[in-house]
């Protein structure tokens, strides 16, 4: 099983709708949760972080945490054709002193 | 602030040549890690660096090295480069480490002919 897993698409969304994008993980004590977003040629950018049970919205983003079930999400909401890109789910071990990425989810917002 | 910066931006070397990429921190972070990139394992893990002292070390061969200097800039090395060291670098910095927020630079691109 693979330490953080993401389904790596392409995940196909009109614009206007919600784009819903999961990840899971295997580390149970995991406290840290990021959300990053990588353009084609470009390094990745910090979208969200999370670290505690439930929803956290920022703009039109919101990232949902639940650790009972090791699943962490992202909705974006109003999708816009700007928000293609790949979205990587990273998940900071718990005492590895660092940050393991899922393969990452193509998105492509369809105008 | 600054964001983080890194060197060279693009690089061609050819096998068995060395390379030495150069990552720095924004202002004021002392922890630097460094992932390598490729389209088919993703993002890796290389190691992380924290008050010039190696925290953590993903699993690479010994031919992949770093340090880190006291004002925080850090270089990793390359030596022997073969084909499949081709990738996107990418350096990334935090003000401790641990579970905090990761912010990554550039990249450097470096291909292996």
């Amino acid at each position: 099983q693979k330490e953080v897993e993401q389904n790596s698409g392409p995940l196909s969304v009109p614009e206007g709708a919600i784009a819903s994008l999961n990840c899971t993980y295997s580390d149970r004590v995991s406290q840290s949760f990021f959300w990053y977003r990588q353009y084609s040629g470009k390094s990745p950018e910090l979208i969200m972080s999370i670290y505690s049970n439930g929803d956290k919205e920022d703009g039109r983003f919101t990232a949902q945490l639940n650790k009972a079930s090791q699943y962490v999400s992202l909705l974006i909401r109003d999708s816009q054709p700007s928000d293609s890109a790949t979205y990587l789910c990273a998940v900071n071990m718990q005492g590895a002193q660092k940050l393991v990425f899922g393969q990452g989810t193509r998105l492509t917002i369809n105008p | 602030k600054a964001g983080v910066t890194q060197t060279p931006r693009y690089l061609i070397k050819t096998r068995g040549q060395q390379v030495t990429l150069s990552c720095s921190p924004i202002s004021g972070h002392r922890s630097v890690s460094w992932y390598q990139q490729t389209p088919g394992q993703g993002l890796q893990f290389l190691f992380e660096y924290f008050s010039e002292t190696q925290r953590n070390k993903g699993n690479f061969p010994g031919r992949f090295s770093g340090r880190q200097f006291s004002n925080s800039r850090s270089e990793m090395n390359v030596s022997t480069l073969e084909l499949g060291d081709s990738a996107l670098y990418l350096c990334a910095s935090s003000l401790r480490g641990g579970t905090e927020t990761q912010y990554f630079g550039p990249g450097t691109r470096l291909l292996v002919l």
